[in-house]
């Protein structure tokens, strides 16, 4: 079945550039997605990707898709502390309505 | 984004009883609803998916018998948690799908806990 991985952890100071890693094995991904979790609350949709683009880019979150090597980033300019959280990619196969597969997910923790 | 509501947020059963838990879409019409169930610290499970006006597909190694299903409008889809037992305490996350743009949103999610 379909494999996604993230580092666990990931701590970086506040004003400096997060940037979290994703593989991913499925080839036939359509759409691959990063998601937000804080403490006790469901997931907040940051952004996504299709598979036909290379990057992608939303005020502080830039996106880059390498899909050769199957792998996907995300990465927070001046990162804030109120960006600590739980970080998850997804990816789905068919695109609108499917079911998405989740990586692990990396905490990130942002220190002063 | 759109929004996603989840009731309740927290809930408290006994075993042997069973627990309804609601997701509703506020301001577009879900065609397909997906239930997740997370373990602390761990990555989102999904255990069915829901399409409004037909049976839940369930994921293997889910108990449709034992979480049941309904999707019986657009914008509301519900999970029963029958005869709860302390292993079912997890938190339950339901997401929302247009079925027309690739976004899935997510409800707040519920903290079920069987004592």
């Amino acid at each position: 079945g379909e494999d996604v991985e993230q580092s666990l952890f990931l701590s970086v100071r506040e004003g400096d550039s997060s940037v979290i890693n994703c593989t991913y094995t499925d080839s036939s991904s359509t759409y691959l997605y990063w998601y937000k979790q804080e403490p006790g609350a469901g997931l907040q949709l940051l952004t996504y990707i299709f598979s036909n683009m290379d990057m992608k880019q939303d005020q502080r979150l830039t996106v880059l898709l390498n899909k050769k090597d199957k792998h996907l980033s995300l990465r927070i300019a001046d990162t804030q502390t109120g960006d600590s959280a739980i970080y998850f990619c997804a990816e789905t196969p068919t695109g609108t309505a499917s079911k998405l597969t989740f990586g692990t997910g990396t905490r990130l923790q942002v220190t002063l | 984004g759109a929004v996603v509501s989840q009731h309740p947020s927290r809930v408290i059963c006994k075993s042997g009883t069973s627990v309804k838990i609601e997701c509703r879409s506020l301001d577009f019409q879900a065609t397909t609803m997906f239930w997740y169930r997370q373990f602390p610290k761990k990555s989102l499970m999904l255990m069915a998916t829901s399409n409004e006006g037909s049976k839940a597909t369930y994921e293997q190694g889910v108990e449709k018998d034992k979480f049941l299903i309904n999707h019986a409008s657009l914008t509301l889809s519900t999970l029963t948690v029958t005869s709860a037992h302390p292993e079912d305490s997890s938190f339950y996350i339901c997401s929302a799908s247009n079925g027309r743009a690739p976004e899935q949103y997510f409800g707040p999610g519920t903290r079920l806990t069987v004592t």
